[in-house]
């Protein structure tokens, strides 16, 4: 599975826009970008999933450049609630294999007042 | 809406002990997933049923380890003579088939002392 690299920190305030960036060099031909949130003491949260260019729901957006070398999260108008860990992660979601998740140890990202 | 659910939240026990975690997938998933996170860490894959088959073990699964899925429906992972460096968070997530996002509960934190 392709290794991501991701900030290990962010800061923002309340009503700011937030991108976090995720380097996937490695990444396969197969492999989807798929990023989840964590609360503390509370399992993963699957935020949004891509493959390639833009992919767009209610709570963020994924940019994915042509290479697919990185891609970006983007928080939207963040608000306190937002303050989690983001996981970016690279695989073969299609797998017809069983689809083991390979996280890394994601950004924290604080959102202020 | 009948999420993952893990029993019990939280474990405390000393060394040497025996624990055993339970967990219940979304009803209608057939595969489930058991991952292991440390502090400051994102999970880490343990092992998988698709229904009441363990497909796949990680090599962090020790010999201690043990994990069921009897009826594939709910499942059971037991830690034998409990290590200090058992303490984690053990998280199940369960997800409906091949290309579909997994679920995650809110994990049981064992702490041994």
């Amino acid at each position: 599975l392709a290794k991501t690299t991701q900030p290990i920190s962010m800061d923002s305030y309340e009503g700011q826009e937030v991108n976090i960036t995720c380097s996937h060099n490695n990444i396969a031909t197969n492999d989807y970008i798929t990023w989840y949130q964590q609360f503390p003491s509370q399992g993963p949260r699957f935020i949004i999933q891509g493959y390639k260019t833009k992919v767009t729901n209610e709570v963020a957006s994924l940019f994915i450049p042509a290479d697919r070398k990185s891609s970006t999260l983007s928080l939207p108008r963040v608000s306190l609630s937002d303050t989690a860990v983001y996981y970016c992660l690279v695989g073969d979601m299609w797998n017809t294999g069983f689809q083991k998740l390979v996280f890394g140890t994601g950004t924290r990202l604080l959102v202020s007042p | 809406d009948t999420g993952v659910s893990q029993d019990p939240r939280h474990k405390i026990t000393k060394r040497g002990q025996n624990v055993t975690f339970r967990c219940d997938p979304i009803s209608e998933h057939n595969r489930l997933y058991w991952y292991r996170q440390t502090l400051g860490q994102g999970p880490e894959f343990l092992t998988y049923f698709q229904n009441e088959a363990q497909l796949e073990k990680s090599r962090l699964l020790s010999d201690r380890f043990s994990a069921e899925r009897p009826k594939g429906s709910f499942s059971t992972l037991e830690i034998q003579r409990t290590e200090q460096g058992d303490s984690a968070m053990y998280l199940c997530a369960s997800s409906r088939g091949e290309g579909s996002e997994q679920y995650f509960g809110p994990g049981t934190r064992l702490t041994v002392t």
